[in-house]
């Protein structure tokens, strides 16, 4: 299976900063990369689909960039509402798999 | 909108089985796949696999191989997840999820079920 690492595990910002979280594969998956947002309690929320794509509805703070192994996710200016746990996910192959999410504090 | 909707929270003796439902309402289901993914406590999220109801073949990931099976009724847009041979480590939040894509088998997944806790417990 592909392993998906994300960095960091966590950390805090601020209201306002710009943030980017890491996502690597562990071998080649080209475009094939998801971003999710989950909250406490809910189901994961789709962000970006095909490494760059914004999923509707989703605010053009968030942007998501890479090809390959290496991945970011982008929140360009972070709101009260970004604080949450960020996961990317690989849909190149079976089994699809997940990153081990990142959590973002408010600092 | 496409909503998913699943079934009620459980609490399952050891070595028995669960089974979990996932009722489609407001659009299309056939066509598109229905995955499960599941969440232990504070952990991440693990893909256990998925199903193309139109195809009506499914996919596991390995690891469940033998442990898990997923069905759908067309009849009534619901999906099922079945797990058997349970033990406590298998105690986490199930969720159902549909592929962003039409008869897309690697798919991102945009539309997620509530979740349902499933407690595995003597």
């Amino acid at each position: 299976a592909i392993r998906m690492t994300q960095s960091p595990s966590s950390f805090s910002a601020s209201t306002g900063d710009r943030v980017t979280i890491t996502c690597r594969a562990s071998q080649g998956i080209s475009s094939y990369l998801a971003w999710y947002q989950q909250k406490p309690g809910k189901a994961p929320k789709l962000l970006i689909y095909a490494a760059s794509t914004l999923q509707s509805g989703v605010p053009s703070r968030f942007s998501g960039s890479g090809s390959g192994t290496d991945f970011t996710l982008t929140i360009s200016c972070l709101q009260s509402e970004d604080f949450a746990t960020y996961y990317c996910q690989q849909y190149y192959s079976y089994p699809s798999t997940f990153g081990g999410g990142t959590k973002v504090e408010i600092k | 909108q496409v909503q998913l909707v699943q079934s009620g929270a459980e609490v399952k003796k050891p070595g028995s089985s669960v089974k979990v439902s996932c009722k489609a309402s407001g659009g299309t289901f056939s066509s598109y796949a229905i995955s499960w993914v599941r969440q232990a406590p504070g952990q991440g999220l693990e893909w256990m696999g998925g199903i193309i109801p139109i195809f009506g073949t499914a996919n596991y990931a390995q690891k469940f191989q033998g442990r898990v099976t997923i069905t759908t009724d067309e009849s009534t847009s619901t999906a099922y997840m079945e797990l058997s041979s349970l033990r406590s480590e298998d105690t986490a939040v199930y969720y159902c999820a549909r592929a962003v894509g039409s008869s897309s088998w690697f798919d991102a997944f945009d539309i997620w079920g509530q979740g349902t806790m499933v407690t595995v417990s003597s």
